[in-house]
C-alpha cells in the first residue's frame, strides 16, 4: 500500500540553528499537508502544497513540494523554543491522508 | 477553521468493556474521519465516516471492533468494542470538505487507557 516516509525521526538543535524534515511518498500525491503536534496536543494544520515544485513560506517556515509530487520538505530557519513539537507530513491520494511517522524537534536555549 | 469537540476527553476502562467516543463539529462538513495515535507514534486512519451509510474501513480495522455512526453532517461516533490493553491510544476525529476543501482539521482527541 501507499507509504509516506519521513526523516529524521528525532532532531535536537540549539536555539537559532536551522532544522529540516523530509518526506517521501511511494506514489504520486495529489497534495501534501504538514501538521504540527505539540506535546500532549492534537495535530494542527500548517499548510497544504498542491502544485509540482511549489514553495510556500510562513514566517521562518519554508515548505517545498517536489517536481514529481512524491517528496516534500519543511525547513525552519533560526529555530525558537516555541518550535518544539512533532511535525508530520501527510500525503493525499484519494480521500485518505497517509501520515508519515513524524519528526520530533527539541530545541535547547 | 472548524471547531471540533470530542467526548470524553479521556477515560480509563476495564478490558472487555466498550467505549463510545463522540465527535461534534460546529458546521456541516463533507468528510469525517477517525484516527488512532498510539503513544509516540504517527496517526493511523481507522475509517471514513459516511453520512447515512456504513463507514469505509482501512486495512486492519473492522466494523465489529470499531463500529461507527454518522447520522448527519456535523456528528459522528466511534465505539471501541471489547477493549484490550492494546487499544490504549489517542483516538482523534478529523473533518474535511465543504469550506475546508481537502485540508483536515483535528479534534482534541480522546485519551483511552485500558486496564
Amino acid at each position: 500500500g501507499q507509504q509516506v516516509m519521513q526523516i529524521p525521526q528525532y532532531q535536537h538543535v540549539q536555539e537559532g540553528e536551522d532544522f529540516t524534515t523530509y518526506c517521501n511518498s511511494s506514489t504520486t500525491l495529489s497534495n501534501i499537508q504538514w501538521y504540527k503536534q505539540r506535546p500532549g496536543g492534537h495535530p494542527v494544520f500548517l499548510i497544504q502544497l498542491v502544485k509540482s515544485g511549489e514553495v510556500k513560506k510562513q514566517k521562518r517556515l519554508t515548505f517545498q513540494f517536489g517536481e514529481a509530487k512524491k517528496n516534500s520538505s519543511l525547513h525552519i530557519t533560526a529555530t525558537q523554543t516555541t518550535d518544539v513539537g512533532t511535525y508530520f507530513c501527510a500525503g493525499q491520494a484519494g480521500t485518505a491522508l497517509i501520515f508519515g511517522k513524524g519528526t520530533t524537534l527539541s530545541v535547547s536555549s | 477553521s472548524a471547531v471540533i469537540s470530542q467526548k470524553p476527553s479521556r477515560d480509563i476502562c476495564q478490558r472487555g468493556t466498550s467505549l463510545t467516543i463522540q465527535c461534534q463539529v460546529d458546521s456541516q462538513v463533507t468528510m469525517m474521519f477517525w484516527y488512532r495515535q498510539q503513544p509516540g507514534q504517527s496517526l493511523t486512519l481507522i475509517a471514513t465516516a459516511n453520512q447515512g451509510s456504513e463507514a469505509t474501513y482501512e486495512s486492519g480495522f473492522v466494523i465489529d471492533k470499531f463500529p461507527i455512526s454518522r447520522p448527519n453532517l456535523t456528528f459522528s461516533t466511534l465505539t471501541v468494542s471489547n477493549m484490550s490493553p492494546e487499544d490504549s491510544s489517542i483516538y482523534l476525529c478529523s473533518v474535511a470538505g465543504t469550506a475546508f476543501k481537502e485540508t483536515q482539521y483535528f479534534g482534541p482527541g480522546t485519551r483511552l487507557l485500558v486496564l
